[in-house]
């Protein structure tokens, strides 16, 4: 069975801190990694996603992750978070014959100005 | 249409009562999944359509749920006798191909409240 795990549940930075999000997966094969993000009052979106080739990857508004099959990761960073990231952000995990994505419990993020 | 639709927004029910909740997904897209977001409880699969393939129905919590997919498009999830622990956020979300890489277009939600 597929898992994650996201390690933070509440972070809590400045405008201008840098953030990594950490994430977990357990799946020993290929796996399809994804980072969704929440805006207070709006839907789920994609944030960026990882299937192939270069494991660092760069999303919308300057988030990157980088996918460590060693550690079997795929952390979040972004090196500047301004107020508008303020969010829930959900790692993701779809890996071999599974058709459906397993969720992360999921981390808030609240930006301080 | 443009996005993943979902009616209702918002339900509240008593408990003991049956809901229905609708999702439209993208047209063209063949996966539809749905999911139910807890306070402190992340995303929980609960059941996806693929074309006309049988539904993976492995996350459906008890019998009370159910859901129906027709013409391959819209798909409605029934919870019957509803209980004060099905009050969550309802998420349905479509995909072009279901495998799942590609990512997944979410609706709005809709906000089940037993009371």
């Amino acid at each position: 069975a597929q898992s994650v795990s996201q390690h933070n549940h509440h972070v809590i930075l400045s405008e201008a801190a840098s953030l990594e999000l950490g994430c977990n997966y357990s799946y020993g094969g290929t796996v399809n990694l994804f980072w969704y993000v929440q805006y207070p009052g709006q839907h789920l979106q994609l944030l960026l996603k990882y299937f192939s080739g270069d494991p660092l990857v760069k999303g919308i508004k300057g988030f990157e992750a980088e996918f460590i099959k060693s550690k079997f990761s795929f952390n979040l960073r972004k090196p500047s978070v301004q107020w508008s990231d303020t969010a829930e952000y959900f790692c993701a995990v779809n890996g071999g014959g599974y058709q459906k994505v397993t969720f992360g419990i999921g981390t808030k993020l609240q930006v301080i100005p | 249409g443009a996005g993943v639709s979902q009616s209702p927004s918002n339900k509240v029910t008593e408990k003991g009562k049956d809901v229905e909740l609708r999702c439209d997904p993208i047209s063209g897209h063949t996966a539809l999944y749905w999911y139910r977001q807890s306070l402190g409880q992340g995303l929980e699969f609960l059941i996806y359509f693929q074309g006309n393939s049988a539904p993976d129905k492995s996350g459906l919590p008890s019998d009370r749920f159910s859901a129906e997919r027709t013409g391959g498009s819209v798909s409605t999830l029934t919870i019957q006798r509803t209980q004060q622990e099905d009050s969550a956020v309802y998420l349905c979300a479509s995909s072009l191909q279901g495998q799942g890489a590609e990512g997944y277009t979410f609706g709005s939600g809709t906000r089940l409240t037993v009371v």
